[in-house]
């Protein structure tokens, strides 16, 4: 069974930071994997999906990376800014796309500092 | 539509309360998932649709969980004598050349 583990669980940093949150998961035969932002009480908005043929995705100040065969990726976010502050999710869907939903990992609780 | 709507925002029911949570995916998306979020976890699916067909119920907690999207548009998921380990936010998303989108959820609170 998939399981995708995120660290850290929380952190706070202050503005203009550069920061890097990580993603493993234990199966590498996946099909994508999507990083997703998620504020208090709202549901999940998409900011970068990335194929398993691919090795990163970027928009704007974030940059995700795949490493399929390690089992990781990581979201950098440069310059960050209070307005980041969110849950940021990543999830895994199975290989061979189809029916295979996505796993989740709990989440890093980002918090900004202005 | 533009987004995938959900409805209703929050629900509160009373323990043996029968429910319905509604999802209005993107129209033109084959693909629609349920998922179940409890506090401070991520997501966990539920269960799958290919256009009317359920192809994966697999991660329904029990019977009394039941899903419908009878003409492969809308969806309906249903939780039938409800109980207070069923309080969670219920997401639901649409897929797109494996690109989910994902509605507001609802939040359902059992009393």
């Amino acid at each position: 069974k998939q399981e995708v583990t995120q660290i850290p669980a929380a952190l706070s940093v202050p503005e203009g930071e550069n920061l890097v949150l990580n993603c493993s998961f234990t199966d590498s035969a996946i099909y994508n994997l999507q990083w997703f932002r998620q504020d208090p009480g709202k549901g999940l908005t998409s900011l970068l999906l990335i194929q398993s043929s691919q090795r990163e995705q970027t928009s704007g100040r974030l940059n995700a990376s795949l490493d399929k065969s390690s089992g990781r990726s990581t979201l950098y976010i440069a310059a960050s800014q209070p307005g980041d502050s969110a849950t940021y999710l990543c999830a895994v869907s199975g290989s061979g796309g189809g029916a295979d939903g996505l796993t989740f990992g709990k989440g890093t609780h980002l918090i900004i500092q202005p | 539509g533009a987004g995938v709507s959900q409805s209703p925002r929050y629900k509160v029911a009373k323990r043996g309360q029968d429910v319905a949570l509604r999802c209005d995916p993107i129209s033109g998306h084959v693909s629609l998932f349920w998922y179940q979020q409890a506090l401070g976890q991520g997501p966990e699916f539920l269960t799958y649709f290919q256009n009317e067909a359920q192809l994966d119920k697999s991660g329904l907690p029990s019977d009394r969980f039941f899903a419908e999207r009878p003409e492969g548009s809308v969806s309906t998921l249903k939780i039938q004598r409800t109980q207070q380990e069923d309080s969670a936010v219920y997401l639901c998303a649409s897929r797109y050349r494996g690109g989910y989108t994902f509605g507001s959820g609802t939040r359902l609170t059992v009393v």
